[in-house]
């Protein structure tokens, strides 16, 4: 079985500033990772994804995101917002098998 | 189209009716995969096709619940004797073949179920 924990339902951030998104999964075989955004009314986009290779793994929009075996974390960034990243944030996971297991969420709210 | 449809966009219908949500996936992809987001939740796994039978379907929460999809294609979710607890968004999402780790799944908008 295999878990995804994001600890920060919501994170308010002014604009311009840097962000992080904290995401933590539990599995016993290795996974797979993503991470997804939901706007407001509209269905999940993909934002970025870790297959292997290269720990740092870059997306749309700006974000980026690393992976850490050893802490079992994969934490999304950005170094400046926008107002137009307000959104919920999903990460999730996928080993072998083909559905995805989804975290809570968390809600970037940008203060202008 | 372009992208995955699902139909309704909302469905308001009262507890123990019967309703079918439809979903209309990319065209090419062979995958096809049904969540549930609940208030304030991340999306749920319910089942997943491959072609037009069910490759998986450890998710879906009880034998109310059923899912089609006779060609391939289209797919329908029903949902038989309905509670107030089924209340949520019904996530639709596509993807070309399977065991590819690079097989992106495309979601819809969802259709928001509402159960009075």
């Amino acid at each position: 079985a295999q878990s995804v924990t994001q600890l920060d339902s919501q994170v308010p951030v002014f604009e311009e500033a840097p962000v992080e998104l904290r995401c933590n999964y539990s599995s016993s075989v290795s996974v797979y990772l993503f991470w997804y955004v939901q706007y407001p009314n509209q269905g999940l986009q993909l934002l970025l994804k870790y297959l292997s290779g290269s720990t740092l793994v870059k997306g749309i929009n700006g974000f980026e995101a690393e992976f850490n075996k050893s802490q079992t974390s994969f934490h999304l960034r950005k170094p400046s917002v926008h107002i137009s990243d307000t959104a919920e944030y999903f990460c999730a996971v996928r080993n072998y098998n083909e559905k995805l297991t989804f975290g809570t969420g968390t809600r970037l709210t940008i203060i202008p | 189209g372009a992208g995955v449809s699902q139909t309704p966009s909302n469905k308001v219908t009262e507890k123990g009716k019967y309703v079918e949500l439809r979903c209309d996936p990319i065209s090419g992809h062979t995958a096809l995969y049904w969540y549930r987001q609940s208030l304030g939740q991340g999306p749920e796994f319910l089942i997943y096709f491959q072609g037009t039978g069910a490759a998986d379907d450890s998710g879906l929460p009880n034998d109310r619940f059923f899912a089609v999809r006779p060609e391939g294609s289209v797919s329908t979710l029903k949902i038989q004797r309905t509670e107030r607890g089924d209340s949520a968004v019904y996530l639709c999402a596509s993807s070309f073949g399977q065991g590819q780790a690079y097989n992106e799944q495309f979601f819809g908008p969802g259709t928001r179920l509402t159960v009075l």
